[in-house]
């Protein structure tokens, strides 16, 4: 089956650190990779996406790079900030899955300390 | 902008009370979802409905049944609440053909 693997945390870094978040995927085909975040008290909201080999999703500094020969789906942030202090989540789409059905990681705690 | 309404942040139950958790979406997406969320599990989930009155079972769906009667409404149902479903309840919808889901704030429920 389908199933998404990240680094477990919490990762607690300084402000204006290098961050790096792990993810590997298992699936069949060649799914959309998505990185959602869940600030304090709130919903999910979608960070970035990837839908094919070798794309590269961005959002508001961050960058994840779809490698198909790694399975992996890595997050990166060259310089990150206390606002940045959330949960995120890897998660992936099946090719041709009939109602979009997310398959999401454990997810991943960042703290970042002023 | 797109609004996933769940209809409480914080609900206390008693344990073998009958549950209802209430989402609403207004972009008049296809396709609605519930997932609850655990520490460390991250979100699992417990049932789909890809149209008006269809559902389909997720991966948790036991202790769990849903309505859509309406196309932006879907409702979870704890039949008969117990502890283990102490959790963090996320509403989500998304249209067809796009593999974007928007979600809810979430329903903090404890059964005790």
């Amino acid at each position: 089956g389908n199933s998404v693997t990240q680094m477990e945390g919490p990762v607690t870094l300084s402000e204006e650190a290098f961050l790096t978040i792990n993810c590997t995927y298992t699936a069949t085909g060649y799914p959309s990779l998505f990185w959602y975040v869940q600030y304090p008290g709130e919903g999910l909201q979608l960070l970035l996406k990837a839908t094919k080999a070798d794309d590269k999703g961005s959002n508001k500094g961050f960058e994840a790079t779809y490698r198909k020969e790694t399975t992996s789906f890595h997050l990166e942030k060259g310089s990150v900030q206390v606002s940045d202090s959330a949960v995120y989540f890897c998660a992936l789409v099946p090719p041709d899955n009939a109602g979009n059905m997310l398959t999401f990681g454990g997810g991943t705690r960042l703290m970042v300390k002023p | 902008d797109v609004k996933v309404t769940q209809s409480s942040r914080y609900l206390v139950k008693r344990t073998g009370e009958k549950v209802f958790l209430e989402c609403v979406q207004d972009m008049d997406h296809e396709n609605m979802f519930w997932y609850r969320q655990d520490p460390g599990l991250g979100l699992r989930l417990i049932y789909f409905s890809y149209d008006v009155k269809m559902k389909e079972k997720g991966d948790i769906p036991e202790g769990y049944s849903v309505s859509r009667e309406k196309k932006e409404r879907f409702s979870l149902i704890l039949e008969s609440a117990s502890t283990n479903q102490t959790s963090m309840y996320l509403c989500a919808s998304s249209p067809d053909g796009d593999t974007e889901a928007f979600f809810g704030q979430g329903t903090r429920l404890t059964v005790v």
